[in-house]
């Protein structure tokens, strides 16, 4: 079955600092691939995706690239500010059938100025 | 666009009592997910639907857990009778149908049993 696997939590970073949450995945097929934050109190919404190998999403300075041979989807800043503090969500889908997401365990970053 | 709409979203209750959560998907959507979130279990898929008619119930947990979509405006998810580890935060989540669309979360009931 799918399976997303995220790097633990939580991560704290200095602002400014460099950003990277590793995610990897076992899908059969050729899944769509996404990164889903979430703001304390506020429920889940999409951060970036990628719908094919070598792809890259990007959003709010934030990016992944939709690595095929190494079946990554890692997520990078450059610059992490305060106002990034959250959980983010790594998540595929997969094609035909039904439409379910499989998400990962989530990863919290915490920002401190 | 008005979102995926979730009520109440706090709801504070007995043991045993019953307790309904509602949401309000965005039109056009055309499929429906219940997710429980915990800090021990992360985010569960509990059920779905596709065009008002539940696909996958599996993650429904126990028989106290039902699910219902009436029309396309409009699901809930009901537990009777309620019991304190069925605390957590609930999300209703909506998407329209082709597969590399994302989904699209409400802000989720904070559901506590005592």
């Amino acid at each position: 079955g799918n399976s997303v696997t995220q790097m633990e939590g939580p991560v704290t970073l200095s602002e400014e600092a460099f950003l990277t949450i590793n995610c990897t995945y076992t899908a059969t097929g050729y899944p769509s691939l996404f990164w889903y934050v979430q703001y304390p109190g506020e429920g889940l919404q999409l951060l970036l995706k990628a719908t094919k190998a070598d792809d890259k999403g990007s959003n709010k300075g934030f990016e992944a690239t939709y690595r095929k041979e190494t079946t990554s989807f890692h997520l990078e800043k450059g610059s992490v500010q305060v106002s990034d503090s959250a959980v983010y969500f790594c998540a595929l889908r997969t094609p035909g059938g039904y439409q379910k997401v499989t998400f990962g365990t989530g990863t919290k970053l915490q920002v401190i100025p | 666009d008005a979102g995926v709409i979730q009520s109440p979203r706090h709801e504070v209750t007995e043991m045993g009592q019953e307790v309904t959560l509602r949401c309000k998907p965005i039109s056009g959507h055309d499929y429906l997910f219940w997710y429980r979130q915990t800090m021990m279990r992360g985010l569960e898929l509990l059920i779905y639907f596709n065009n008002n008619v539940p696909i996958d119930d599996s993650g429904m947990p126990e028989d106290r857990f039902s699910a219902k979509m009436p029309n396309a405006s409009f699901s809930t998810l009901k537990i009777q009778p309620s019991e304190p580890r069925d605390s957590a935060v609930y999300f209703c989540a909506t998407q329209y149908g082709i597969f590399n669309q994302p989904q699209h979360f409400g802000d989720g009931t904070r559901l506590s049993i005592l």
